[in-house]
């Protein structure tokens, strides 16, 4: 969805560097979140925010911290990252009310740690 | 949330229509059937959502039993960029944000 954007796109970098994926999006929501994709896996949750001051960690939130900088920026950082980060990322929005609660994913970051 | 089935894979001719099954008999009364697609490493899309009542969209249809335990995404009229991933998602409504992604249904559009 070209609502949500996610830089960069592709990423290889090695081992213990710290690396930061953003994400930002046009569509007024107010809710972002980050998701892992491994191959043959489903998506799994790393962190998700409902507001500027509201972070909660997801699933799978070891080894990564993020930042919810405006309503339209939520940045993923991996302080020293490891192999085994290495993974497709997506960030997602959704809009707060109503009683379905649907997600529009970003395009999708590659990362490879060497 | 419920647990979804769906089938590994299914084929689908150019130009036919697309019917994709998921069984979610433990679903329960406030939980809304979810559908998405993957296009090849892409970021998932979203394609439509119902909770009791059959929905309509300019992507494609969602049929929901009665009993509501299963339903059936149908794309009218497939075309090559519908091959995908397809992800039948059960999930509850209002604060309950969490959508958990399955194996999904691998659909090959041929010509």
């Amino acid at each position: 969805d070209a609502d949500v954007t996610q830089t960069p796109r592709n990423r290889i970098t090695k081992t213990g560097k710290r690396i930061m994926l953003e994400c930002s999006q046009t569509k007024g929501h107010d809710r972002m979140y980050w998701y892992r994709q491994d191959p043959g896996l489903g998506l799994r949750l790393i962190y998700y925010s409902f507001d500027v001051k509201d972070i909660n960690k997801g699933e799978i939130s070891d080894g990564y911290s993020v930042s919810r900088q405006a309503q339209a920026k939520f940045s993923l950082s991996l302080e020293s990252a490891i192999p085994n980060q290495t993974a497709l990322y997506f960030c997602a929005t959704s809009e707060t009310g109503g009683s379905a609660d649907t997600q529009y994913f970003g395009p999708g970051t590659r990362l490879t740690v060497l | 949330d419920a647990k979804t089935t769906q089938p590994t894979s299914m084929d689908c001719a150019e130009g036919r229509a697309a019917n994709l099954p998921c069984n979610h008999s433990t679903i329960s009364g406030n939980e809304y059937v979810y559908w998405y697609r993957q296009i090849h490493s892409q970021g998932p899309q979203y394609i439509i959502h119902g909770l009791k009542n059959n929905e309509t969209n300019e992507m494609a249809s969602l049929i929901i039993t009665e009993d509501r335990k299963s339903s059936t995404l149908i794309l009218p009229h497939a075309t090559l960029r519908d091959t995908a991933v397809y992800y039948c998602i059960v999930r509850g409504g209002g604060s309950n944000y969490k959508l958990t992604f399955g194996k999904g249904t691998l659909l090959t559009v041929n010509p």
